[in-house]
């Protein structure tokens, strides 16, 4: 069954510095990646998307993410933290044919002044 | 704002009753998944339905049944509610059946007391 793991369950980093968040995925095949956030109250916004091509995928707000086949991950990047990034961030896998998105857990991003 | 609408927003109750949610897709999308969110379980996809029928279903319970209507809106009915259903429950849609892009509603939060 497909997985999605994300192992930072919170993370600080300090306004203007750099953002890794890690996300590891189980599929035998290449599946849809996605990421969204989530702000307090609020519903899931898509952040980018994978499916195929280019595995260095752009996404809104700065935030960018790399397809690694070989490590089965799909890590999001931001080079520079805004204090309104701060959310929780969700990892999703879908499979083709597969009507579903599994999520991680979620990593929380806290951004300190 | 996603172009999916979610009501209610809030919804309290008690436990044994029975509840409705209702979900109004993006214009043009044929395609609706509900999924549950809580502390214990994450984010876990409940059911999806493709222009009126049932395409795929998740860790839905027993109790628990939705239907689209012919105008794509659809409604998720909650009933015998204990504690534990208490959580959000998001709305998302799509374009097409195929596990493209999902976009997401505001969710309902339902509190079961």
């Amino acid at each position: 069954a497909q997985s999605v793991t994300q192992p930072d369950i919170h993370i600080t980093v300090s306004e203007g510095a750099s953002l890794e968040l890690r996300c590891n995925y189980s599929y035998g095949a290449t599946p849809y990646l996605f990421w969204y956030v989530q702000s307090p109250g609020q519903g899931l916004q898509l952040l980018l998307k994978y499916f195929s091509g280019d595995t260095l995928v752009q996404g809104i707000k700065g935030f960018e993410a790399e397809f690694k086949r070989s490590q089965s991950s799909f890590n999001l990047r931001k080079p520079s933290v805004h204090w309104s990034d701060a959310a929780e961030y969700f990892c999703a896998v879908g499979v083709v044919g597969f009507q579903k998105l599994v999520f991680g857990t979620g990593t929380r991003l806290l951004v300190s002044p | 704002d996603s172009g999916v609408t979610q009501t209610p927003k809030h919804l309290i109750t008690a436990t044994g009753q029975r509840v409705t949610l209702r979900c109004s897709p993006r214009s043009g999308d044929l395609s609706v998944y509900w999924y549950q969110q809580s502390l214990d379980q994450g984010l876990q996809f409940l059911i999806q339905y493709y222009n009126g029928e049932e395409r795929a279903k998740g860790n839905i319970l027993e109790r628990f049944s939705a239907q689209q209507f012919p105008d794509l809106h659809s409604e998720l009915n909650l009933s015998s509610l204990e504690l534990g259903d208490s959580a959000l429950y998001f709305c998302a849609s799509s374009a097409t059946g195929g596990n493209y892009e999902q976009y997401f509603g505001p969710g309902t939060r339902l509190t079961v007391t």
